[in-house]
Order: structure tokens, then sequence, then C-alpha cells
């Protein structure tokens, strides 16, 4: 199956402080990519939908100027947590479908912990 | 509104039998229907997908049936093994490639 790294796997911040979480098709282009969020024993819940070249879209409830989404090639999409506080402490996941294809592939994860 | 729901939340089942997840949609926009297997800690691993022009997918030892009048699917895992143990969403989608997960089903193969 195709190929998705996310990066860092984990990572503890200073709440006030912002967070890059780095997204990447290793092996397929892609213009859409998703990120997710998982709470502990939940399911995962969209948060939103990066497109390459344009603004991302976002579900209803996440704040856009909070979790900032860049995707700047096709292969890399970027989440920026910014200003984190504590209840944004969670495992943030993305997932991408290679052009042409409606299978999703997922990255690894990221655990983040917001101190 | 959940328009996908995983009704078993866990399910036990011994080695080589087989293991069958279901899962309930409401949304008739679905046309395309995966199932993901997780551990803790990692990301979702693509196990099985079906069109709804299909009844039945086979890929080794799954199997997904769906259903679309009862708007229902299932996963059939046989015979299972030990490492099945693992967190299973069945993934529903719609026009824009969205995900739209259910709640998850335990899956516990004893030896």
């Amino acid at each position: 199956g195709a190929v998705v790294s996310q990066h860092p796997s984990r990572v503890i911040c200073k709440s006030g402080t912002s967070v890059k979480i780095e997204c990447r098709s290793l092996d397929f282009q892609a213009t859409t990519m998703f990120w997710y969020r998982q709470f502990p024993k939940q399911s995962l819940m969209l948060m939103a939908t990066s497109n390459e070249g344009s603004k991302a879209t976002y579900e209803q409830g996440v704040e856009k100027d909070k979790f900032l989404i860049n995707h700047a090639s096709l292969t890399l999409s970027t989440l920026t947590v910014t200003s984190a506080h504590p209840e944004d402490s969670s495992f943030y996941i993305c997932s991408a479908p290679a052009i042409g294809f409606r299978e999703q592939y997922f990255g690894p994860g990221t655990r983040l912990t917001v101190t | 509104d959940q328009q996908v729901k995983q009704n078993s939340p866990s399910l036990s089942v011994q080695e080589g039998r087989i293991s069958i997840l279901n899962c309930d949609y409401t949304n008739s926009m679905f046309d395309y229907f995966l199932w993901y297997k997780k551990y803790p800690a990692e990301g979702p691993t693509f196990l099985i997908s079906i069109s709804s022009i299909k009844d039945k997918n086979e890929d080794g030892r799954f199997t997904v049936f769906l259903n679309k009048s009862a708007k229902h699917l299932s996963l059939h895992i046989v015979p299972s093994q030990p490492g099945d143990s693992a967190v299973y969403f069945c993934a529903a989608v719609a026009a824009g490639n969205k995900l739209t997960f259910g709640g998850g089903t335990r899956v516990l193969v004893k030896p």
C-alpha cells in the first residue's frame, strides 16, 4: 500500500507555544490530505481538508486560526497548532488518497502533549 | 448525529474461528466503504474496501459484504489469528473523499 509519514511522532510543548506537524506522501502524489484528531478510546474526528494550492476547508467547530494548514506541494501538508493549550493535547493523524483512487492511507500519527 | 455506527464496541473470538464485524450507516449518499485496522498510538491501516455498486469484495482472509437496502456492511475475517487483535473502524465516503468513521470495534482473538 501507499506510504504516508508524519513528523514528529511525539511532541511535548509548553502552553502558549506553537507546534508544526508534517504529513508527507512518500510514494504518491496527493492533491488533498485530511487531518484528524483522536481522543483516547474514541473514533477519529475529521478536522480539516488540506487542498494543494488553495485554502484548507475546516469542519464545523474547528478553529481555523488555531489550526493552520498549509499544503505546499503534492506530497506535503503541515498542521500548525498555534498558542497551544492543554486541551489541544491529542493524537493527530493525517491521511491522503492517491490521485484517482478512493482508498486513503494514514500516517502513523503524532502525539501532542501540551504542558 | 452519527452517520456511521458500529454497535458492538468489542468482540472476542477464538483463534481459527470467524470474526464478524458489523457497521450501519444512515447517509444514502455514501458510495464507497472502507475497513481499517488500528493499534494504539498508530495510524489506521487500510484493510479492504467496497464500492456501492458491489455487494461483496474479498481479499485473502478478509471479506466485506454490503447490503445497500439495509444500509449495512460487515467485515468477515476467517480464520482469525491472534495478530488480528486490534480496533477495527469502518468508514464511509461520499463526494469529496471525506471519510466518516464509525466508533470502532475492539477485537480480541484468543489463542
